[in-house]
């Protein structure tokens, strides 16, 4: 089975602290990507990356950075923390190009606070 | 106007019953579609893609209408552990998602 591992379950942060989420996938995926869900608003695109040392924007990327050194590992972020960043983040991975990528397998979650 | 559009729900039905969700999408030029699942406090997963055609697994049938630009999810017989939310995802060079829909099955 496709394993996407996200480093915390639950992380607590004060406003202007940098704030690093790590994502790992044991699949030898080569798409990765960087979603945040908000109540009401849903899953929005962050950041996403098909290669390794490559990255695109998504839908939302301000107040974000990532950071893709290895094929396995993609790391979201946050430079300066703001409370609007408090949300739950969603790290997935997928098989293929990148005009092929379809089933995205998530990890587990990190529900960030920032306070 | 949103790129995917889902009623938020909650839907309550009984157990047994038979209910469906629809979506719609924006860009006419969408490539694939897939529902998802996710139940309370964790990951999305895939429940099935949408095919041109129509299908079906075992209990659910997908359907899309590419003139009216909406997907559908039927659910037969619906068991408590039906009971999650449905995201609808449509991709165009991107993988968007809907914000879903709230199913839940009443014993």
């Amino acid at each position: 089975d496709v394993k996407v591992t996200q480093s915390s379950r639950y992380l607590v942060k004060r406003t202007g602290e940098k704030v690093f989420l790590e994502c790992v996938q044991d699949m030898d995926h080569e798409n990765m990507f960087w979603y945040r869900q908000d109540p009401g608003l849903g899953l929005r695109l962050i950041y996403f990356s098909y290669d390794v040392k490559m990255k695109e924007k998504g839908d939302i990327p301000e107040g974000y950075s990532v950071s893709r050194e290895k094929k396995e590992r993609f790391s979201l972020i946050l430079e300066s923390a703001s409370t609007n960043q408090t949300s739950m983040y969603l790290c997935a991975s997928s098989y293929g190009t990148a005009a092929t990528n379809e089933k995205l397998f998530f990890g587990s979650g990190t529900q960030l606070s920032v306070l | 106007r949103k790129e995917v559009e889902q009623d938020p729900g909650p839907f309550n039905v009984p157990e047994g019953a038979t209910v469906a969700f629809n979506c719609t999408y924006s860009n006419s030029a969408s490539q694939s579609f897939f529902w998802y699942r996710q139940d309370c406090r964790k990951e999305p997963k895939l429940l099935m893609s949408v095919y041109s055609s129509g299908n079906e697994d075992g209990r659910f049938t997908a359907q899309l209408n590419r003139a009216s630009q909406y997907i559908s999810l039927l659910i037969r017989d619906s068991k408590l552990s039906d009971s999650a939310t449905y995201l609808c995802v449509v991709k165009h060079q991107k993988v968007t998602f809907g914000i879903g829909t709230k199913l839940q099955v009443i014993p």
